[in-house]
């Protein structure tokens, strides 16, 4: 079974730009997370989708948003870039979510550079 | 709120040694308890998670951790460490939205020969 794939894996943008990231889950799961990965602030919760809604959000600014398919597949944008905005962001899905006890299997990340 | 701590950035063993990697967590309740692993590049790699019962907890590559509840722990051990188990490892809590998880900040593991 194929694993959780995000697109693109690399990225530079510039400041002011915007952009969408994408994450195929592992077929049969329908939660999916997102997390950033930075060496300041580590690794933190940005939202987590299910059946196409938004089940939950970290704390995070307006300018990071996400949606989910009806295929499960999940994108997160980030517009007006920020300098900060440079990390390593990772998708994780598991098959039901909403319980701490659904493993999470987590994607290789989209690594986002911001110029 | 729950958080994790991992009190060590970075450790360094000599391959064929025993090591033991620390977590303490605050959590209200019964936490959920995760321990992933990062290779350079690549995403995360789950190696074993605690939910209720056995303290000890087995997971891959050889891998175990041990629930401590008076001292809010769940360290991870292994007896005889591989070159290959250089990585960066994070110790995770979940059970307090969803399943939403609250890492540490990872300690950076490296092996002599």
């Amino acid at each position: 079974k194929a694993g959780v794939t995000q697109t693109p894996r690399y990225l530079i943008k510039t400041r002011g730009q915007q952009v969408t990231l994408s994450c195929s889950p592992i077929s049969g799961h329908r939660s999916v997370s997102w997390y950033q990965q930075t060496p300041g602030q580590g690794l933190q919760f940005l939202f987590e989708y299910f059946s196409e809604t938004q089940r939950n959000k970290g704390n995070f600014p307006g300018r990071f948003s996400g949606r989910q398919f009806s295929n499960s597949r999940s994108e997160m944008n980030v517009s007006t870039l920020e300098l900060g905005d440079s990390a390593l962001y990772l998708c994780a899905s598991s098959l039901a979510g909403g319980r701490a006890s659904d493993t999470q299997y987590f994607g290789p990340g989209t690594r986002l550079t911001v110029l | 709120a729950q958080s994790v701590t991992q009190p060590d950035i970075h450790i360094t063993v000599s391959e064929g040694a025993s090591l033991e990697l620390r977590c303490n967590y605050s959590y209200g309740a019964t936490p959920y308890l995760f321990w992933y692993v990062q290779s350079p590049g690549q995403g995360l790699q789950l190696l074993l998670k605690y939910f209720s019962g056995d303290t000890l907890v087995q997971g891959i590559k050889g891998f175990e951790a041990e629930f401590k509840r008076s001292q809010s722990s769940f360290n991870l051990r292994k007896p005889s460490v591989h070159w290959s188990d250089a990585a960066e490892y994070f110790c995770a809590v979940g059970g307090n939205a969803g399943n939403m998880l609250t890492f540490g900040g990872g300690t950076r593991l490296m092996v002599k020969p």
